[in-house]
């Protein structure tokens, strides 16, 4: 069946430097992908929409210049966390519905980020 | 806009009890619903969905009616196992074919601890 993959699952980085989570769609094509965020035993919380070709859409308190979208294909988005901080560290997950399938949502295994 | 709200957890039980986990939600247009299960360490996998009033989503032995008249979806298994420890999350999404397709809002989570 389809599957999103998402890579890598677990980094662990320092303070200043930038990490890159991929997200990419096997085997079907999404003009459309989901970035999440959830700290420790909290809920899931959309951090932005990937759009390809097109500018990433951020909730309301994301800051677009920090986690920087990039939907370069219909298969892969990427999310790079820039001059990650300590209170950067989550799980991030994507989600991707394939184009033209209603009704079905795939997720990534999600990515553990831990900046020390 | 669209909200979700998830009986308040955690939960534990004793195998082979019967399990509930409430979920109303509010939403904008006609949603689309779902129960997504997080296992310790991991990602989300699709537990089962629903996308119309009265449908009836089941999977594994869990089930969840659509009901539009009361806007919830609660999730029921007549008898759990141990294994069936993990986070369960309500979530929908609404605007279906549209470009925001796909964008989930997750209610909290509920923590369903199962005893041998």
């Amino acid at each position: 069946g389809a599957v999103v993959s998402q890579h890598p699952s677990r980094v662990i980085c320092k303070s200043g430097t930038s990490v890159k989570i991929e997200c990419r769609s096997l085997d079907f094509q999404a003009t459309t992908m989901f970035w999440y965020r959830q700290f420790p035993k909290q809920s899931l919380m959309l951090m932005a929409t990937s759009n390809e070709g097109s500018k990433a859409t951020y909730e309301q308190g994301v800051e677009k210049d920090k986690f920087l979208i990039n939907h370069a294909s219909l298969t892969l988005s990427t999310l790079t966390v820039t001059s990650a901080h300590p209170e950067d560290s989550s799980f991030y997950i994507c989600s991707a519905p394939p184009t033209g399938a209603v009704n079905t949502i795939y997720f990534g295994e999600g990515s553990w980020l831990t900046v020390v | 806009g669209n909200s979700v709200t998830q009986m308040e957890g955690p939960v534990t039980l004793s195998e082979e009890a019967f399990l509930t986990i409430n979920c109303t939600y509010t939403a904008t247009g006609y949603p689309s619903l779902f129960w997504y299960v997080q296992y310790p360490g991991e990602g989300l996998q699709l537990l089962l969905k629903a996308t119309k009033a009265d449908d009836k989503g089941s999977n594994k032995g869990f089930e969840a009616t659509y009901r539009k008249e009361t806007t919830s979806f609660h999730l029921e298994k007549g008898s759990v196992q141990v294994s069936d420890s993990a986070v369960y999350f309500c979530a929908l999404t609404t605007n279906a074919g549209g470009t925001s397709y796909g964008k989930l809002t997750f209610g909290q989570g509920t923590i369903l601890t199962v005893h041998p």
